[in-house]
């Protein structure tokens, strides 16, 4: 079965500096999202993006992220400069186009982003 | 975006059937009914999804009333390796990119 892949597994940076998430989704989906999941709370949503443009993005989606598709095959999510609370899981999920029916969102496992 | 209530926790034991119910009692029309399972240090995996009366696949049931304020979860014959945080959520099928809005969900634990 397909699956969406995150890399790194782990990434620890220090405060201030840039990071990059890498995200390969299914390779038919159109639709791309970016969650997160503070150690020991709900996941939220941070952003979706569709035909090369952001679709929806939530409060927590500031001018210190943004999200890219700079080929075919990756997606990433790009945080300027990190802040300690910046530190969570980072979620990647895909999903097919709707037609009919709703298409599920299908989840990587994520990268553990850790801010020093 | 419909609220769901779902119990914060569940026990059973090995072998035995779990039924998770969920209420969301202001679904709308274009709502499907979507749950998720997410072990810890994963990302959320889907199960199942429905709209209406039944739906089954190879892990899971769903069953949907015909007033769809609720839904419940059925695991047949529950292992070990089903203790997991289960989420329920209401997806809307309209617009195109659709934002999942997950709550604190169920944590199943199976005893042997």
């Amino acid at each position: 079965e397909p699956e969406v892949t995150q890399t790194p597994s782990h990434q620890v940076t220090q405060m201030g500096q840039e990071v990059i998430l890498r995200c390969v989704p299914i390779s038919n989906h159109l639709y791309f999202y970016w969650y997160r999941q503070i150690l020991g709370q709900k996941v939220e949503f941070l952003v979706s993006f569709y035909n090369n443009e952001i679709s929806e993005k939530s409060e927590i989606f500031d001018d210190q992220f943004s999200v890219e598709r700079p080929d075919g095959s990756n997606f990433t999510l790009k945080i300027r400069s990190t802040k300690l609370e910046d530190s969570a899981m980072y979620f990647c999920a895909s999903s097919a186009p709707a037609g009919n029916s709703n298409q599920p969102q299908h989840f990587g496992d994520g990268t553990r982003l850790s801010i020093l | 975006l419909a609220k769901t209530t779902q119990p914060i926790s569940m026990d059973s034991y090995e072998g035995q059937e779990v039924n998770i119910t969920c209420s969301h009692n202001n679904i709308a029309t274009n709502d499907y009914i979507t749950w998720y399972q997410q072990f810890p240090s994963q990302g959320p995996r889907f199960i199942i999804q429905g709209y209406k009366t039944k739906v089954t696949n190879e892990v899971a049931s769903l069953f949907i009333p015909a007033d769809r304020k609720s839904s419940t979860l059925s695991l047949p014959r529950v292992s070990l390796s089903d203790t997991a945080v289960y989420y329920c959520l209401v997806v809307s099928s309209s617009g195109s990119a659709r934002q999942l809005t997950f709550g604190s969900g169920t944590q199943l634990t199976v005893l042997p």
